[in-house]
């Protein structure tokens, strides 16, 4: 049962275009929500985060959007670089953390 | 440099055989976690320690053991390896001695096979 859906396996954007990666869950009772970014060969690493209590947040040029009536929450890329090429896993967080099956992005010169 | 090194980085096993992956952090962080990715399927906890002598079950235990030999150290056993632990392997740690997702380092992975 996956509490935390990414339902698009790939998205490949131009560059200095905006990239949006896209997320959904289940369990309403999620009370922090986050996106890890991770290289081929290399661990998760932290993006962003939003509490269930906020419907934005800002950095540089990542924002998370978060929707609780539409159990829907998004990553905004903009502009997009090809340095942002990885794949992006969305997590949900309430005693314990589940992860979407993340995303593949690519961004092409 | 500072982080979550696991070792091995690679290795393949023999249905049956056991064996043991090691995580070490420096960070001198709390909580430490073992997870699995597969594909389609995200990253599924199978095992985590919120503090130095506890252990707790994930999603996905069965088939493995942990041990938090002290606040740095937080190794994962398969007593018998099965084909359907093949998987690539991470652990992460974090300051925070709950299970929130705030700061979590995670480690290069182990890409672990088993024929």
């Amino acid at each position: 049962d996956q509490q935390v859906k990414q339902n698009s396996p790939s998205l490949s954007v131009q560059e200095g275009r905006i990239s949006i990666l896209n997320c959904d869950y289940t369990n309403s009772m999620f009370d922090y929500f986050l996106w890890y970014k991770k290289y081929p060969a290399e661990g998760p690493t932290f993006l962003i985060s939003i509490s269930s209590i906020k419907d934005k947040n800002e950095d540089g040029r990542f924002t998370v959007f978060l929707n609780k009536s539409a159990k829907h929450l998004s990553l905004h890329i903009v502009p997009s670089q090809p340095g942002d090429s990885a794949v992006y896993f969305c997590a949900a967080s309430e005693d314990d953390m589940r992860f979407g099956a993340g995303t593949r992005l690519t961004v092409k010169p | 440099n500072a982080g979550v090194t696991q070792t091995p980085k690679f290795q393949v096993l023999k249905t049956g055989q056991s064996m043991t992956l090691q995580c070490a952090q420096d960070m001198n962080h709390n909580s430490m976690y073992w997870y699995r990715q597969d594909p389609g399927m995200g990253l599924r906890l199978i095992y985590y320690s919120a503090s130095e002598g506890t252990t707790d079950k994930g999603e996905v235990p069965n088939g493995y053991n942990v041990s938090r030999l002290n606040k740095r150290e937080f190794s994962l056993r398969l007593e018998s390896a099965a084909p359907s632990q093949t998987s690539v392997y991470f652990c992460a740690s974090t300051i925070q001695t709950t299970l929130s997702p705030i700061g979590y380092t995670f480690g290069s992975g182990t890409r672990l096979t088993v024929v």
